[in-house]
């Protein structure tokens, strides 16, 4: 299996512009995670879907965010418009089983640099 | 407790020391306890998933052990080596049961 996929691995962009990240999580898996990784504040948990719907969107920052998971093999976080203090690493995670029992893989993550 | 905190932030040991960290979480509504290494420019990895009171799981000269009731739990390594150097984090349940909250991690650099 190729685990996660997340593109772009890196995307540097202009203030304003909007920002659309994507993942392909590992085949049979049904519960997809996107987090944000900063130096302050850590790895933090931006939105949870199990079977293609959200279930827990309660660490999207502010309406500029947005996630969809159209289908089992496709999710994409959405950022618009993009703000400098969105520069953080993005990261995708799979699981199987729904909830925080299972173990999480992780995609290798997406930089991204709002100037 | 309302968060998953964890202690110390980073740590320096010499190669062949055993050392041990500690993650503190929410014991209300508790689901599971995870730990993942984080080595640099990789992806976390999953070293351990528990789910009962008293658990305690073993990979090679890596162990944890879990307290749902005071709600801590301790990563322990013996004889450290070099290629242990990594961020440790540690993950419990949301409040609502469905999603993983980490801890900030705890930096460990093994030095010959």
């Amino acid at each position: 299996d190729a685990g996660v996929i997340q593109s772009p691995r890196h995307e540097v962009t202009e203030m304003g512009q909007e920002v659309t990240l994507r993942c392909k999580p590992i085949s049979g898996h049904n519960s997809l995670f996107w987090y944000r990784q900063t130096m302050m504040r850590g790895l933090e948990l931006l939105i949870y879907f199990n079977n293609n719907v959200p279930i827990d969107d309660s660490g999207m920052p502010e309406d500029r965010f947005s996630a969809k998971m159209p289908n089992a093999s496709f999710s994409t976080l959405k950022i618009q418009p993009s703000e400098p203090r969105d520069s953080a690493v993005y990261f995708c995670a799979s699981s199987l089983g729904g909830g925080a029992t299972g173990e999480l893989f992780f995609g290798e993550g997406s930089r991204l640099t709002v100037l | 407790i309302l968060n998953v905190e964890q202690s110390p932030q980073s740590l320096h040991v010499q190669e062949g020391d055993s050392t041990n960290f500690t993650c503190s979480f929410p014991s209300s509504n508790f689901y599971a306890l995870h730990w993942y290494r984080w080595e640099t420019a990789k992806s976390p990895e999953a070293l351990f998933v528990m789910t009962l009171n008293g658990d305690e799981k073993k990979k090679g000269r890596i162990s944890a052990t879990l307290n749902t009731k005071e709600g801590y739990s301790y990563l322990y390594i013996k004889g450290s080596q070099p290629e242990d150097s990594a961020t440790y984090l540690c993950a419990s349940n949301s409040n609502s049961g469905y999603a993983l909250n980490f801890g900030k991690g705890t930096s460990l650099l093994v030095t010959p």
